[in-house]
């Protein structure tokens, strides 16, 4: 079974500045997809990035980066100079053997981020 | 492109009724999942149908059922109201390339159970 951690209840952050929100996973799987999803109060969930396992190097998305980080399973999202518009709640979710029928995404609980001007 | 459609948007039942709501995915793509969003027990694969095929399914009692059409739009049915079924349903439009995937969700559908 998948299983995705995210323990940061909250973050607040200033506006232009960089911010890091945590996500660990647990997977026996040897291929698997990770992602990060936005949903602001409106509901809609928003795309951000992807970082599949066997990728070498780092996913980035304008100003979104994964610090993926295999051997500790963890695969944190950087959002760089932070902007209002940024306030959502994040979640990190995965996808077992991208290579496979089965697309179910486990999530995370999801993380607050609230930027601050 | 457009995106993920989703209707409708809001939808007040009383318990006992049931209820259809409809995904669009994005064109030309096949696979369409379903998740509830619940404050409680966060989101929760429902299902999955591909080429109108069901091909996953996740921890939900027999009311909840979907199909897939030929044209991959995708309806989900939910019978016999409750009222812990008051949630956010999402669906969601996966496509796969050059070893990159990404599921696009649509917008929502906040069903309120009373």
């Amino acid at each position: 079974a998948q299983k995705i951690t995210q323990t940061q209840p909250g973050m607040f952050v200033q506006e232009k500045e960089a911010v890091t929100l945590d996500c660990t996973y647990d997977t026996s799987d040897q291929s698997y997809g990770l992602f990060w999803y936005k949903q602001p109060s409106s509901g809609e969930m928003i795309f951000l990035i992807y970082q599949g396992s066997y990728d070498e190097q780092n996913a980035t998305e304008g100003r979104y980066s994964l610090n993926f980080q295999k051997a500790r399973k963890s695969a944190n999202l950087v959002i760089s100079a932070s902007q209002l518009g940024d306030s959502a709640m994040y979640f990190c979710a995965m996808r077992p053997s991208f290579t496979g029928a089965n697309s179910k995404l486990t999530f995370g609980k999801g993380i607050t981020l609230s930027v601050r001007p | 492109k457009a995106g993920v459609t989703q209707t409708p948007r809001y939808l007040i039942k009383t318990r006992g009724q049931q209820v259809t709501l409809s995904c669009s995915p994005i064109s030309g793509h096949r696979s369409v999942s379903w998740y509830q969003q619940t404050p409680g027990q966060g989101l929760q694969f429902l299902f999955e149908y591909f080429s109108e095929t069901q091909r996953n399914k996740g921890n939900f009692p027999g009311r909840f059922s979907g199909r897939q059409f030929s044209n991959s739009r995708s309806e989900m049915n939910v019978s016999t109201l409750e009222l812990g079924d008051s949630a956010l349903y999402l669906c969601a439009s996966r496509v796969r390339g050059g070893g990159q995937e990404t599921q696009y969700f649509g917008p929502g559908t906040r069903l309120l159970v009373l």
